[in-house]
């Protein structure tokens, strides 16, 4: 199975700030991967996919970017909203995997 | 407006079995793949299964392979998983979500369902 490793696990940051979080793959998995956040208690939304497609109607503040091994997903300007939990996911190869996910929180 | 709304869940014993279903509005579900994924509590989400437009083709990973099936039902827009010999590690909200164009990520997801495994 691919396995996938976001970094940080959590990261504390103001509004306004720019947040980066990686995403890294076991195994290549060309440009297969999605982006998701999650807010407590709610289903995870799409974000991007395709590693850098941005899913309509969501913010131009966010981006992403990279191939093969490793990815970025960036947060130009963090807004109140933004605080969540953001998920990468492979979908390259069976099983469909998931980063174990990074935790943005207020500074 | 897309829409899926998940029941089924609840409490049941080690050994024990649930249906899910996934009600599925506001768009042409037979035109889509769709996919169930979980997360047990505090944890990460782990896709478990899906199936294509016209249910021909189920997948499983391999942690319910055997014991869960995935079915849909195109005439009533609805997406079935069927759990059986469930086990306190399959505790879990089960969320059902819409795959774009058998595309393998997810696009649209319900609020979930709670099962809970436990003696």
């Amino acid at each position: 199975d691919f396995q996938m490793t976001q970094s940080p696990s959590t990261l504390s940051a103001s509004v306004g700030d720019r947040v980066t979080i990686t995403c890294r793959a076991s195994h290549s998995i060309s440009s297969y991967l999605a982006w998701y956040q999650q807010n407590p208690g709610t289903a995870p939304k799409l974000l991007i996919y395709k590693a850098s497609t941005l899913q309509t109607g969501v913010p131009s503040r966010f981006s992403g970017s990279g191939s093969g091994t490793e990815f970025t997903l960036t947060i130009s300007s963090l807004q109140p909203d933004d605080f969540a939990t953001y998920y990468c996911q492979q979908y390259d190869d069976y099983p469909w995997t998931f980063g174990q996910g990074t935790k943005v929180e207020i500074k | 407006e897309v829409q899926l709304v998940e029941s089924g869940g609840g409490s049941v014993q080690p050994g024990g079995s649930l249906r899910l279903s996934c009600a599925a509005s506001g768009f042409t579900f037979n035109n889509h793949w769709m996919h169930w994924v979980r997360q047990a509590p505090g944890k990460g989400l782990v896709w478990i299964s899906h199936i294509n437009n016209d249910g021909s083709s189920p997948h499983y990973a391999d942690s319910v392979k055997g014991r869960f099936t995935i079915s849909r039902d195109n005439a009533k827009n609805t997406l079935y998983l069927h759990l059986n010999s469930l086990r306190v590690e399959d505790t879990a909200v089960y969320y059902c979500a819409r795959d774009p164009t058998g595309e393998y990520h997810f696009d649209y997801w319900g609020q979930g369902t709670l099962v809970t495994v436990s003696s």
